[in-house]
C-alpha cells in the first residue's frame, strides 16, 4: 500500500463548476500538508499549505486537513478553464527532508 | 530572476554509459531535492541535501548518485542507467524543508536509456 493515495482521474468539469480533489494516507506522523499544481511540460508549484488538521482559504481554493481520518482535500470554487493542470498532494512529518507525492489528479475544466 | 536551471532539458541515451543532469537554483536555498515522475506513481523522490555536504536518500535511490560540494548546484549522476530509469526528472530548491518553505522546481529532464 501506498503512504500517499490520490485518484489519478481525469476530472472533466464545466467552466464554473466546484471541484474537489481528494487524497489520503496512511503514515499518522505526517503534520505538513502541501498541494502543487503542475501544468503540462512545467515542474509542480506550490499552491497550498496547511499544517496539523483544520481549513485554509486562499481566494478560490480551500485545503483541508482531517488528521483523524488520515485525509485532505482541496476545493476550488468556480473553476477557470486555466486551471486545468495535474493537482498533486504532498506530505512531510517535518522531521525529515522526505517529501511524500500522491499520484497527482488531472483536471480539465472546459468553457 | 529567481529559478532552477536543469540541463540538459532532453537526453537519450544508451544502457551502461554514465551521464549527469546538471541542477543548478540562484535563490541560495539550503535544500535541494530530486524527483522522477512515472504515469501512474506520481512524484518519487530520489536524493534529498538538507545543506553543503549533507546529502540524505529519498525512496528511490537505487542506481542514483548525488554529491552537494557547493550551495547552489545538486547534480545527479546515474554511473550505468539502465532502461527502467527512463523518466521525467525534477530538480528542486526551497529555504528550509518545513511546510512554509515553498519548493522551486526546475522544468524537467526527459531522458530516455535504450
Amino acid at each position: 500500500q501506498k503512504e500517499v493515495e490520490q485518484d489519478p482521474g481525469p476530472l472533466s468539469v464545466p467552466e464554473g463548476a466546484i471541484v474537489s480533489l481528494n487524497c489520503t494516507y496512511s503514515n499518522s506522523a505526517f503534520q505538513y500538508f502541501m498541494w502543487y499544481r503542475q501544468y503540462s511540460r512545467k515542474g509542480p508549484e506550490l499552491l497550498m499549505y496547511t499544517y496539523s488538521s483544520g481549513n485554509k482559504e486562499d481566494g478560490r481554493f480551500t485545503a483541508q486537513v482531517d488528521k483523524s481520518s488520515k485525509y485532505i482535500s482541496l476545493f476550488i470554487r468556480d473553476s477557470q478553464p486555466s486551471d486545468s493542470a495535474t493537482y498533486l498532494c504532498a506530505m512531510n512529518n517535518g522531521n525529515t527532508g522526505k517529501l511524500i507525492f500522491g499520484q497527482g489528479t488531472t483536471l480539465q475544466v472546459k468553457p | 530572476e529567481a529559478q532552477v536551471t536543469q540541463n540538459p532539458r532532453y537526453l537519450i541515451t544508451v544502457t551502461g554509459k554514465k551521464l549527469t543532469v546538471t541542477c543548478s537554483q540562484n535563490m541560495n536555498h539550503e535544500y535541494m531535492s530530486w524527483y522522477r515522475q512515472d504515469p501512474g506513481l506520481g512524484l518519487r523522490q530520489i536524493y534529498y541535501s538538507m545543506n553543503v555536504e549533507v546529502t540524505d536518500k529519498g525512496d528511490v535511490p537505487e542506481g542514483y548518485k548525488v554529491s552537494r560540494k557547493e550551495k547552489r548546484n545538486f547534480p545527479l549522476i546515474l554511473e550505468s542507467p539502465s532502461p527502467n530509469q527512463t523518466s521525467l526528472y525534477f530538480c528542486a530548491s526551497s529555504q528550509r524543508s518545513s511546510y512554509n518553505s515553498p519548493l522551486h522546481f526546475g522544468n524537467g529532464t526527459r531522458l530516455t536509456v535504450t
